[in-house]
């Protein structure tokens, strides 16, 4: 079936840090894939997607590509804050029609001032 | 306005007993799912409805019953309530392209 892995957690940076969070997938066909954020105390939100092989996503300085030939939508900003401090989730969801998110394990993220 | 919806934030109650969660959402989506996230933050799919028509049904004890009155609206009862069933669980909703919209979680805490 299909699956993600991300790395494990949690990540301890300083502000303006650099960040890459990994995540690998196995799915039949060509998944839809995202991140999506859950900050302390709230429901996740969708931070970005990409729905075929090369397209980029990107949205409050996060950024990840879908790369088909490595499996992976590797999640990486370029000036960590204090603000950006939550558990980040890899997903893909099937669209041969079951429609769910398969998740990863979601990896903790600490920005220290 | 809250998009989607979650009643109650959090529940606590004793072993054996029965309870609901009621999730509602304000965004005309077609189908709805309900995910439990245990305490190492994992999220798995429980459920998911489309147009109050069941399309998956993970392995999940029959304890866990899911109802939809209307496409709006998705709740999950659940009888004879074990220390495992301790967890968050999450109500989503989606369109066209899946992109998932999440409410706030219940926390459920069985004693």
């Amino acid at each position: 079936g299909d699956s993600v892995t991300q790395m494990e957690g949690p990540v301890t940076l300083s502000e303006e840090a650099f960040l890459t969070i990994n995540c690998t997938y196995t799915a039949t066909g060509y998944p839809s894939l995202f991140w999506y954020v859950q900050y302390p105390g709230e429901g996740l939100q969708l931070l970005l997607k990409a729905t075929k092989a090369d397209d980029k996503g990107s949205n409050k300085g996060f950024e990840a590509t879908y790369r088909k030939e490595t499996t992976s939508f590797h999640l990486e900003k370029g000036s960590v804050q204090v603000s950006d401090s939550a558990v980040y989730f890899c997903a893909l969801s099937d669209r041969r029609g079951r429609r769910a998110l398969t998740f990863g394990s979601g990896t903790r993220l600490q920005v220290q001032p | 306005d809250t998009a989607v919806s979650q009643t109650p934030k959090y529940l606590v109650t004793q072993m054996g007993n029965d309870k609901s969660i009621k999730c509602e959402q304000n965004l005309g989506h077609d189908t709805m799912y309900w995910y439990k996230q245990d305490s190492k933050k994992f999220l798995k799919i429980m459920f998911s409805y489309n147009n109050k028509e069941l399309i998956i049904n993970e392995t999940v004890p029959n304890r866990f019953s899911p109802k939809s009155p209307d496409k709006a609206h998705l709740n999950l009862h659940i009888n004879s309530l074990e220390l495992g069933d301790s967890a968050v669980y999450f109500c989503a909703s989606s369109q066209d392209e899946n992109i998932q919209y999440f409410g706030a979680g219940t926390r459920l805490s069985v004693l």
